[in-house]
């Protein structure tokens, strides 16, 4: 399976700030998402980074907040703009691939990025 | 509705012990089960899954047990170890040829040794 690799692992960021997470992917891959996983929670999808195009939003979600790029089929970045203490998170990064659990496709993450708004 | 219900919250069980974690859904075009293993500081990694015309999977000492008709599916720990001890994650593909998925909750398990 695809390895991801994610930066920064972790950061304390001041309340206003923008923080830019970079995922990095071995291998070309068409689809990329962002979770984001609050704590002692479950894992929320934010958007899928669609190459070539626009990010796809899932509702409660909003591209001005978290804006994405996916510049090519190994990489994106995701955007936490104007931080507030409820963003605190861990953002996860994850790729779509199939698998051998009957040709289904499932999803592999990247270690996420810790993230704490002060 | 676009939920799976997880539980319970936390688990703890000695070493050689059997866990169950169970999970439950209510939308019927859910397709497909996988089940997550999260260590601290680690992303969730793919541990089995299961179709919903499956009644049970096992992969080595992991066995997911599903039943289509009360919409529930449970992950069974055989002979659990210390190494085991990290959080589960049950999820539901929404649909289809997608790759949209509804995690649970997680459950925190602890194994003693």
């Amino acid at each position: 399976s695809a390895v991801i690799s994610q930066k920064p692992s972790r950061d304390i960021c001041q309340r206003g700030t923008s923080l830019t997470i970079q995922c990095q992917v071995d291998s070309q891959v068409t689809m990329m998402f962002w979770y984001r996983q609050q704590p002692g929670q479950s894992l929320t999808l934010i958007a899928t980074a669609n190459q070539g195009s626009e990010a796809t939003y899932e509702s409660g979600f909003v591209i001005d907040k978290f804006p994405i790029s996916r510049p090519n089929l190994t990489f994106s970045t995701l955007t936490v703009s104007n931080m507030s203490p409820e963003d605190s998170s861990i953002y996860l990064c994850s790729v779509a691939q199939g698998s051998s659990f009957s040709g289904a496709n499932v999803l592999t993450f990247g270690a996420g990025s810790r993230l704490t708004v002060l | 509705q676009q939920q799976v219900k997880q539980s319970p919250q936390s688990l703890i069980v000695q070493k050689g012990g059997i866990p169950i974690i169970n999970c439950a859904y209510e939308n019927t075009a859910f397709d497909y089960f996988p089940w997550y293993q999260q260590f601290p500081g680690k992303g969730p990694a793919l541990l089995i899954a299961i179709r919903p015309d499956v009644s049970e999977k096992k992969e080595g000492r992991f066995t997911i047990s599903f039943n289509k008709s009360a919409k529930q599916f449970s992950l069974h720990i055989m002979d659990s170890q210390p190494g085991d001890s990290a959080t589960y994650f049950c999820a539901a593909r929404i649909e289809a040829g997608t790759y949209k998925y509804i995690f649970g909750t997680g459950t925190r398990l602890k194994v003693l040794a």
